[in-house]
């Protein structure tokens, strides 16, 4: 199954800066999700991201908020702008795995103060 | 679109004790499911899903689930719940097409008592 190796694991930051979140998957995977984990809360699907083209965004999210990198078949990134404490949560990576599975990153906690 | 109902936000149960976590699902066309758990301050993995098939599905863990269509249910099932299975848990769904992701439920919070 495939591995992924989410980074940073957990990180508080100030209000008003940003913060860049990896993923590398140890297999080339055309599709990516992104989801957010609110507290006490489901995982959202913010975004889904394909190698050579734009991100889709789900809605409530916005590219300019949440601007996503994918620039190979193993890698990428996920940008929180302008934080705000609104904006602590788990963010999760996601992978399809074979025809019917999903992999997920560790996850990484974020704390905006 | 698909949708997840998870009936209880949160089950105490004691030790050894049976336990049953509910998950309804609507959905316009054919999916399969999959419960997730998420033990504190770690990632998803995976219990159990169905794809086809017996409806009675046997995950990790002694965790079972049965895929009832007519209910649009998948319940999660444990005889005799252990102090670790104290966790998270997230029942999903996609639909059979493509490389979609999985929509939620809200989880449910599963603490075993000793």
């Amino acid at each position: 199954s495939a591995v992924i190796s989410q980074k940073p694991s957990r990180d508080i930051c100030q209000r008003g800066t940003s913060l860049t979140i990896q993923c590398q998957v140890d297999s080339q995977v055309t599709m990516m999700f992104w989801y957010r984990q609110q507290p006490g809360q489901s995982l959202t699907l913010i975004a889904t991201a394909n190698q050579g083209s734009e991100a889709t965004y789900e809605s409530g999210f916005v590219i300019d908020k949440f601007p996503i990198s994918r620039p190979n078949l193993t890698f990428s990134t996920l940008t929180v702008s302008n934080m705000s404490p609104e904006d602590s949560s788990i963010y999760l990576c996601s992978v399809p795995e074979g025809a019917y599975g999903y992999t997920f990153g560790s996850g990484t906690r974020l704390t905006v103060v | 679109a698909q949708s997840v109902t998870q009936l209880d936000s949160q089950v105490p149960v004691f030790e050894e004790a049976p336990v049953e976590l509910r998950c309804n699902y609507s959905s316009s066309v054919s999916v399969y499911l999959f419960w997730y758990v998420q033990y504190p301050n770690q990632g998803l993995q995976l219990l159990l899903k169905y794809l086809s098939g017996s409806t009675l599905v046997k995950g990790i863990n002694g965790f079972e689930a049965e895929f009832n269509k007519s209910q649009t249910s998948f319940h999660l099932r444990k005889p005799s719940v252990h102090i670790s299975d104290t966790a998270e848990y997230f029942c999903a769904v996609r639909p059979l097409s493509g490389n979609t992701p999985l929509v939620f439920g809200k989880g449910t919070r599963l603490s075993v008592i000793a």
